[in-house]
């Protein structure tokens, strides 16, 4: 079953803009994480939230996640042609510390 | 340096040949797992072993086998490939004992002729 759903299933902006992208899920979680997957390639781990925090950095990445709403978002700052890719949440289903259900993701392209 | 490594990375074989993708690790995880991932799709989780104990997700095709001889190694064998098997086939490991990031390889590229 599909835990996670991102939105928008594409988006594309100009080198040096914010992209932000939104992610649903239906039941309980210990975690979120964001993986980004470069065309062809395999699955990069980006940044993980527990479901205790609200808000967490790295970088140009900010996460957000809303227990509440079931929704996290994941904004990149500051935009460059290299972080074309997809983006995939993920979640703990069911709480398993060790499987994780993907999203659809969503087909980021910057454009130079 | 290559953490989990999957051979081959493009894979041609034909309808009902059957075919071995392979997946090492360095890292001395003890959870793999074998992922499908059409085109577009997110990745869905075929089975995962943790340990030795193989775990079979219950949506996963008989025409899916797992193997792992070893804590570094692991197969996915496709007993009779269909053309809906196409796909990219993604191996990833956890270390298990309560964290949470997987590592992912580059993942094998299968093509059914």
């Amino acid at each position: 079953s599909q835990q996670g759903e991102e939105d928008p299933q594409a988006l594309s902006i100009q080198e040096g803009e914010n992209a932000t992208m939104n992610c649903s899920y239906k039941t309980s979680i210990n975690n979120l994480q964001w993986y980004r997957q470069n065309s062809g390639r395999g699955l990069v781990h980006l940044i993980l939230i527990r479901s205790n925090e609200r808000e967490k950095h790295s970088g140009r990445l900010r996460v957000t996640l809303d227990t509440s709403k079931k929704s996290s978002s994941l904004l990149i700052t500051a935009s460059r042609a290299a972080d074309t890719a997809s983006y995939f949440c993920a979640t703990d289903e069911g709480g398993s510390n060790y499987k994780l259900t993907f999203g659809k993701g969503t087909l980021l392209t910057v454009n130079p | 340096d290559a953490m989990v490594i999957q051979n081959p990375r493009y894979q041609v074989t034909q309808f009902g040949k059957p075919v071995t993708l392979s997946c090492s690790q360095t890292l001395n995880h003890n959870v793999m797992y074998w992922y499908q991932q059409k085109s577009s799709q997110a990745p869905k989780l075929l089975f995962h072993y943790y340990d030795k104990d193989f775990n079979n997700e219950a949506d996963t095709p008989d025409n899916f086998q797992s193997r792992r001889p070893n804590t570094s190694f692991c197969f996915l064998d496709i007993r009779s490939p269909g053309l809906g098997d196409a796909a990219m086939y993604l191996c990833a490991t956890l270390a298990g004992g309560g964290t949470d990031t997987q590592y992912f390889g580059p993942g094998t590229r299968l093509t059914v002729l």
